[in-house]
């Protein structure tokens, strides 16, 4: 079957133009993640979607960032009024549960000139 | 603070020799995860290893964990210039829902 998805896989944009970033999961996973990687650095936590439940938004650095699951399955993850720190590989990931195996997209390579 | 670190930060070796990569953590967990990525996208799940194992095998990969130490280490035996890639860690802290990521090993391959 089809692995993760994300679209675009490139992105530029201006600053202070509100950009949206899709991630399409495994079907059938019932955890998906978002996480933003900066050039040569690891993996920031941004949100987290488990099921039904309410998602984890411990990780969103303002108030700027916000995502939403539909359905249970796709994932958008918008930023506002974006920056110039918000460049970055956005990263989606999914898992068949909190804790386990993720599989993940290819990534948006977000550019804000 | 960062729950899993690796160690070292980079590794470049010549083509054939073995590789070794630690990771080390601060809290008790529940497993402890192995990730490879290359050019800077997707990362590719590489092994699971939980609290209760010591030692996981998959072809030439290598995971260990002392949960005493608080540490894991990959070995990949006869390295192949594909092996060229950022090795990462995760951890998933007892009680916890979501992995907490290192910063990486980068691993260079000299052919």
């Amino acid at each position: 079957g089809a692995g993760v998805s994300q679209s675009p896989s490139n992105k530029v944009t201006e600053k202070g133009k509100d950009v949206e970033l899709r991630c399409d999961p495994i079907s059938g996973h019932t955890a998906l993640y978002w996480y933003r990687q900066s050039l040569g650095q690891g993996l920031e936590f941004l949100i987290y979607f488990q099921g039904n439940s309410a998602p984890d938004k411990s990780g969103l650095p303002s108030d700027r960032f916000s995502a939403e699951r539909t359905g249970g399955s796709v994932s958008t993850l918008t930023i506002q009024r974006t920056q110039q720190e918000d460049s970055a590989v956005y990263l989606c990931a999914s898992s068949t549960g909190p804790g386990l195996e993720q599989y993940f997209g290819p990534g948006t390579r977000l550019t804000v000139t | 603070s960062q729950q899993g670190e690796e160690d070292p930060q980079a590794l470049s070796i010549q083509e054939g020799e073995n590789a070794t990569m630690n990771c080390s953590y601060k809290t008790s967990i529940n497993n402890l995860q192995w990730y490879r990525q290359n050019s800077g996208r997707g990362l590719v799940h590489l092994i699971l290893i939980r609290s209760n194992e010591r030692e996981k095998h998959s072809g030439r990969l290598r995971v260990t964990l002392d949960t005493s130490k608080k540490s894991s280490s990959l070995l990949i035996t006869a390295s192949r210039a594909a092996d060229t890639a950022s090795y990462f860690c995760a951890t998933l802290a007892q009680g916890a829902q979501k992995l907490v990521f290192g910063q990486g090993t980068r691993l260079t391959i000299n052919p």
